[in-house]
């Protein structure tokens, strides 16, 4: 079977750094993905991490430690419209569906 | 089309009727997935479609739900004898196979809206 565990919330304000973890426990692992979902919208791709390290898309990058079965997404520069579900999802390997986590819900105020 | 696209986009059914969701995916996508994401929930997997693959159903949580997908094209997520539970968001999404990273970037509908009276 597949688990992800992420943090139901996370507060923070405007300019301030955020870190969202996700720990998964897979028969298999072929990559982590991270997908932003607003409210009443559809989730939409951030980033997908296959090896170790981190990747950088402007203030959004995502980290991965297959070692440890962990990832993380750190958000920076963080604005209002950050406010959203951040789900992490895993492929245990090529071929086989993707399957999210239950998000994080980011709360972003002034 | 430019998107993902879902039909209806709301559905309200009495208990113990029969729906029927459409998902048309992006032209050329390969894989297509059906999500059930009830409210405030996470993404709960149903079934995925990979070009002329068998389908993973694994996700299916009865076998009052059921699903097809005509070549590479559109998919019908079917449920049956709905009840009360099946209340949720259904979101369809489909990726295209080829770099890896193409093929893990998932591009969503906006969903279809179900409601269980």
């Amino acid at each position: 079977g597949q688990s992800l565990e992420q943090p139901s919330e996370v507060t923070a304000v405007e300019g301030a750094i955020v870190q969202i973890n996700c720990t998964y426990q897979t028969s298999g692992f072929y990559g982590l993905s991270w997908y932003q979902q607003h409210d009443g919208g559809a989730p939409t791709f951030l980033s997908y991490n296959a090896l170790d390290g981190l990747e950088e898309t402007g203030r959004f990058s995502s980290f991965l430690s297959r070692s440890d079965s962990y990832g993380y997404l750190l958000l920076q520069e963080l604005q209002m419209k950050d406010s959203a579900s951040y789900f992490c999802a895993v492929r245990r390997q090529a071929g086989t569906a993707l399957i999210f986590g239950k998000g994080t819900t980011l709360s972003v105020s002034s | 089309g430019a998107g993902v696209s879902q039909s209806p986009s709301n559905k309200v059914t009495e208990k113990g009727k029969d729906v029927e969701l459409r998902c048309d995916p992006i032209s050329g996508h390969t894989a297509l997935y059906w999500y059930r994401q009830r409210l405030g929930q996470g993404l709960e997997f149903l079934i995925y479609f990979q070009g002329n693959s068998a389908p993973d159903k694994s996700g299916l949580p009865s076998d009052r739900f059921s699903a097809e997908r005509t070549g590479e094209s559109v998919s019908t997520l079917t449920i049956q004898r709905t009840q009360q539970e099946d209340s949720a968001v259904y979101l369809c999404a489909s990726s295209n196979q080829g770099a890896v990273t193409t093929n893990e970037k998932l591009f969503f509908g906006s969903g279809t809206q179900l409601s269980v009276l």
